[in-house]
Order: C-alpha cells, then structure tokens, then sequence
C-alpha cells in the first residue's frame, strides 16, 4: 500500500518563504504531485515531479528526492491568498501492466499571517 | 480548453433519500474520470473511476453507484443516503489512465440530515 505523510498545520508570515514537507512510502512509484486547495473549494494543480531535483514555477517550486521518499513544496514571498491546504499526491502501481493509481496525502493547512 | 462541471454544488437530503450527482466534461474526448470524496479532517477518497462509457470500477464498497452513460458524463448514485455519506464529493478527469495529472469540478457539498 501507499502511505504519504505530511504536517497537519503550518504558519507562516507574509513576505516569508515556507517549506512544506512530504514523505512517502511506495512501490512502482510514477510521479509526485502538489494541489493547492482553498476552503471550500475544490483541489487545483499546483506541479508535478517524476525525477529527482528541482520544479519552479513562479513564486512555487517543488522538489524530489525518489531515494528517499521525500518532496516538498515550497512558497515563496507569501501573500494572503496562499492560505489554503497542500496536498501531496503519489501515483504508484496499481495492478496490471500499465495501471496506475493516485493516493492523496491529507493534506497540510497553511495559515498566512499579516 | 477542457472544462469540468459537476452539480448541484450544495444540497441537504435526509437519511433514506436517493442522491443524483452529475459531471460533465467538455473539451476533450474520452477523458478519464473520476469521482472523490472528501469527509471532514480526511483526505481525498477515490470512490470510482472510469476509462469509457459503461466501465466502471468501485475503489470502496458502499452504498453508492456511478454511472458513464455518455463519453463525457459521469453520475454518482445513491438510492438510500446514510448519514455517514455527508461530505464533499468532487468529480475530476484525466488523459492518462489513472496515475496522470487529475483536473476537479467544483465539488457538490452534500449534507445528509
């Protein structure tokens, strides 16, 4: 099975950079991803990483490291409307050749402050 | 550009009732799709997936069903909601099978009374 763990709540000043972790475990792994998910609303796309190292886009990268498990998505110059949750998701082997699934972490819920 | 839409967005059903939420997806042509649920402090929950029309899988067992009448529609079912069903259900489409990027509706609230 899959088992993705990230921190539950985080805050963080505006104008600051935060780092949010992800930790996972998994077989046939397939690629990493990042939502962003404001309250109330539904998840949208943030990145996706399939090799190790370094994402930029705009003020939000993400990384990976595939020996260990391990991403994180980080913020950069936090504005107001970066409060939302963070969600981890991995896809990994399903069954069958060519079959895929996607696990969401549970999500971290970042709180920017003035 | 592709588009997904799913209603209603919120409704509040007593115990016992039937359920019907329906998505839509424009755009694109024989999209992979998906509905997910998401309960109060707990991640997102895969409920079904489809890769074409009448091909359904279930991920949990449950109480509820999913139809793919036509290539871009997808409908989620219940004919008697239990409390336990309350939360956010979100209906979201793909290219690739299953482990690609996955795009959501608007999520349909739903409040079982």
């Amino acid at each position: 099975g899959q088992n993705i763990d990230q921190p539950t709540e985080m805050t963080a000043t505006e104008g600051a950079i935060v780092q949010i972790n992800c930790t996972y475990q998994t077989s046939g792994f397939n690629g990493l991803f990042w939502y962003q998910q404001h309250a109330g609303e539904a998840p949208t796309f943030l990145s996706y990483n399939v090799l190790d190292g370094l994402e930029e886009k705009g003020r939000f990268s993400s990384f990976l490291s595939r020996s260990k498990g391990y991403s994180y998505l980080l913020l950069k110059e936090l504005q107001m409307k970066d409060s939302a949750s963070y969600l981890c998701a991995v896809s990994s082997a399903y069954s069958g050749a060519g079959s895929y699934q996607l696990t969401f972490g549970k999500g971290t819920k970042l709180s920017v402050i003035p | 550009s592709q588009t997904i839409h799913q209603w209603p967005a919120t409704l509040v059903q007593p115990v016992g009732s039937p359920l019907s939420l329906e998505c839509t997806v424009e755009g694109t042509s024989n999209p992979n799709l998906y509905w997910y649920r998401q309960a109060a402090g707990r991640g997102l929950q895969l409920l079904f997936y489809s890769v074409g029309i009448g091909q359904i899988s279930s991920e949990v067992p449950q109480n509820l069903s999913a139809s793919r009448p036509q290539d871009r529609q997808f409908i989620l079912s219940s004919k008697k909601l239990l409390l336990s069903d309350s939360g956010f259900y979100l209906c979201a489409w793909s290219v690739s099978p299953r482990g690609g990027t996955i795009y959501f509706g608007e999520g349909s609230w739903l409040t079982v009374v």
